[in-house]
């Protein structure tokens, strides 16, 4: 069965830090390109990062560039993002995602980490 | 950069009502585009890919049409579990490997 299980949301300060795990299982993560996305409270989603399989290509949304950066561990089967500099328009549940069959769209996501940018 | 652009924002229906919701894109996305249904403090489900392939599971309720830049996700008979927050995504390959959203359409029950 194929889990993703995301960690490391909490409360942070304007212009803190910050570093989301996705903990993988259940399929081949070294295989697969990674996602992160998010999603305001009460608003729609937003995809915020991909990363190749082997780390060697990365792509962000406009918004988080220079700030956020996704990175893998295919040792661990892990996905992270380290988010620095965070503003409040950063505050969002945070899920890690993938396509598993070139779907163009994610068929697996995680249950969510709530990343909360206040002062 | 592609936007989806979803309508209506809210969809009143009852159960055993046909619903259908539209997706436009500001360039053609030929294909390439999914549907998701979501449900309160629940993540997106993926319910149709390439258009109009239904995913794994998905009952046959639910279809997908069009390419280009017009899209539709159509559910043939309400059932109450469908009554949800729905969006449309596109993924493009070039020059970024990223993904685009619509604003979602909330069909909510009349």
């Amino acid at each position: 069965e194929v889990q993703l299980v995301g960690s490391g949301g909490g409360l942070v300060q304007p212009g803190g830090s910050l570093r989301l795990s996705c903990a993988a299982s259940g399929f081949t993560f070294r295989s697969y390109w990674m996602s992160w996305a998010r999603q305001a409270p009460g608003k729609g989603l937003e995809w915020v990062a991909n990363i190749k399989q082997d780390g060697s290509e990365k792509y962000y949304v406009d918004s988080v560039k220079g700030r956020f950066t996704i990175s893998r561990d295919n040792a661990k089967n892990s996905l992270y993002l380290q988010m620095n500099s965070l503003r409040a328009e950063d505050t969002a549940v945070y899920y890690c995602a993938y396509d598993s069959g070139d779907y163009g769209g994610y068929d697996y996501w995680g249950q969510g980490t709530l990343v909360t940018v206040s002062s | 950069e592609i936007v989806l652009t979803q309508s209506p924002a809210t969809l009143s229906l009852s159960p055993g009502e046909r619903a259908t919701l539209s997706c436009r894109a500001s360039q053609s996305v030929s294909s390439y585009l999914a549907w998701y249904q979501q449900k309160p403090g629940q993540a997106p489900r993926l319910l149709i890919y390439h258009a109009s392939n239904r995913a794994t599971g998905v009952p046959a309720r639910f279809s997908g049409s069009g390419s280009g830049t017009d899209f539709s996700l159509t559910i043939s008979s309400l059932e109450p579990e469908d009554f949800a927050v729905y969006y449309c995504q596109h993924r493009s390959n070039w020059p970024s490997y990223m993904y685009t959203f619509g604003q979602g359409t909330k069909l909510e029950i009349k």
